[in-house]
């Protein structure tokens, strides 16, 4: 099965600074890898994702980037703020009837 | 739209207790999925469902049974709780034609 790990499980910055958060996978028939954020005692709630036929995808301060050679996609924030502190899980996917497969989550602080 | 609720928010049960968490979308969402939450351990599935009538197994079913006799509810049964088992739960849901997956507000359960 497909196997998410998500590399390292903190990440302290600046207010202002960017944040990457980069997840790899192992299962080359993923296809859709979408990114969560969970704020304390919140549920999970998407923030963005991409699909394997597209390289990178922007909206507004996130944005998302695929190696499939590699396989492997990161989260970019850039001008960070303390609301983005939070958890931020990976996930994978192999196709619309397939399972999602989470990465173990980050714990991104964002220093004022 | 409610989304996708849960309920209890919260709940304490003794070792060898049953209890049933409830969970509803009002999507008509194909798709609904439980997953649990243990520190260090990101999202876990236990079990899910594609339509009314179908479940199968996740990552961590032991200990758990669901049934899906509507598209709209998904309940877990803990069939006799275990320590093991104090986790936050969440359940799941999308649409059979989406990629995106949305969660309910989740269930913080101990077990004592």
């Amino acid at each position: 099965g497909e196997n998410v790990e998500q590399h390292p499980s903190t990440l302290s910055v600046q207010e202002g600074d960017s944040a990457v958060i980069k997840c790899t996978y192992s299962d080359s028939a993923s296809n859709y890898f979408p990114w969560y954020k969970q704020e304390l005692g919140k549920r999970p709630q998407l923030i963005i994702d991409i699909r394997s036929n597209v390289g990178e995808k922007k909206d507004q301060r996130i944005a998302v980037t695929l190696n499939k050679t590699a396989k492997h996609f990161s989260l970019h924030i850039t001008e960070t703020q303390p609301e983005d502190s939070a958890v931020y899980f990976c996930a994978a996917r192999g196709g619309a009837n397939s399972k999602l497969t989470f990465g173990k989550g980050i714990t991104l602080s964002v220093r004022p | 739209n409610a989304g996708v609720t849960q309920t209890p928010k919260f709940q304490v049960l003794k070792t060898g207790q049953s209890m049933t968490l409830q969970c509803a979308q009002d999507m008509n969402h194909e798709y609904m999925s439980w997953y649990r939450q243990d520190p260090g351990m990101g999202l876990r599935l236990i079990h899910y469902s594609v339509g009314a009538g179908i479940t199968d197994q996740g990552e961590v079913p032991n200990g758990y049974n669901v049934s899906r006799s509507t598209t709209e509810d998904f309940p877990l049964r803990l069939l006799s709780a275990a320590p093991s088992q104090t986790s936050v739960y969440f359940c799941a849901s999308r649409a059979g034609s989406s990629y995106e997956q949305y969660f309910g507000p989740g269930t913080r359960l101990t077990v004592t």
